[in-house]
């Protein structure tokens, strides 16, 4: 089961640019995360966000979570090639129970 | 933090035929889980194996084709059986851990049926 949508599914900056990816979940969480995925291998951990919080940074990495809207955003700043790849948003809604993945969005960054 | 050691990493099968993947965390884990991910998809939850019970499965997958075992806290195994192409995705483990996010996942096996 797919918890919501991404937007955009695709994304085509040049290097330097920010890139600005988008979720929405259905359910009440306990909290909501980003991963990045290089073509096909292992998910990355990028960071995690709880319910009772609003923004959160990391590096060139800004997430926000909106509950009432039931959404999130993550801004990468100052984008690189080596940021190409899909970035997945997950969610969880009770302690224990698996992550739900939203459908992703393919960011392509050239130089 | 905990590891997740997945095997195989890949595998070319014959239609027909059945894929056991396996998963050991290098910790006891209460809940693991099984995900699918078909080719330029997200991830999809297959089911959650707790240890001592069957496994809960997700709409649209059953045990016949996906069996699981989860014989011990620290490992589980996913069986594709009777294989079609459809079946080609990778498969990925995850369990809840003590990292700060909460969850880990094993590195994938990326399936391709012929």
């Amino acid at each position: 089961s797919q918890q919501g949508e991404e937007d955009p599914q695709a994304l085509s900056i040049q290097e330097g640019e920010n890139a600005t990816m988008n979720c929405s979940y259905k359910t009440s969480i306990n909290n909501l995360q980003w991963y990045r995925q290089n073509s096909g291998r292992g998910l990355v951990h990028l960071i995690l966000i709880r319910s009772n919080e609003r923004e959160k940074h990391s590096g060139r990495l800004r997430v926000t979570l909106d509950t009432s809207k039931k959404s999130s955003s993550l801004l990468i700043t100052a984008s690189r090639a080596a940021d190409t790849a899909s970035y997945f948003c997950a969610t969880d809604s009770q302690a224990g129970t698996a992550l739900i993945f939203g459908k992703g969005t393919t960011l392509s960054v050239s130089s | 933090s905990a590891v997740i050691s997945q095997k195989p990493s890949r595998d070319i099968c014959q239609r027909g035929t059945s894929l056991t993947i396996q998963c050991q965390v290098d910790s006891q884990v209460t809940m693991m889980f099984w995900y699918r991910q078909q080719p330029g998809q997200s991830l999809t939850l297959i089911a959650t194996a707790n240890q001592g019970s069957e496994a809960t499965y997700e709409s649209g997958f059953v045990i016949d084709k996906f069996p699981i075992s989860r014989p011990n806290l620290t490992f589980s195994t996913l069986t594709v059986s009777n294989m079609s192409p459809e079946d080609s995705s990778i498969y990925l483990c995850s369990a809840r851990t003590g990292t700060d996010y909460g969850y880990t996942f094993g590195s994938g096996t990326r399936l391709t049926v012929v």
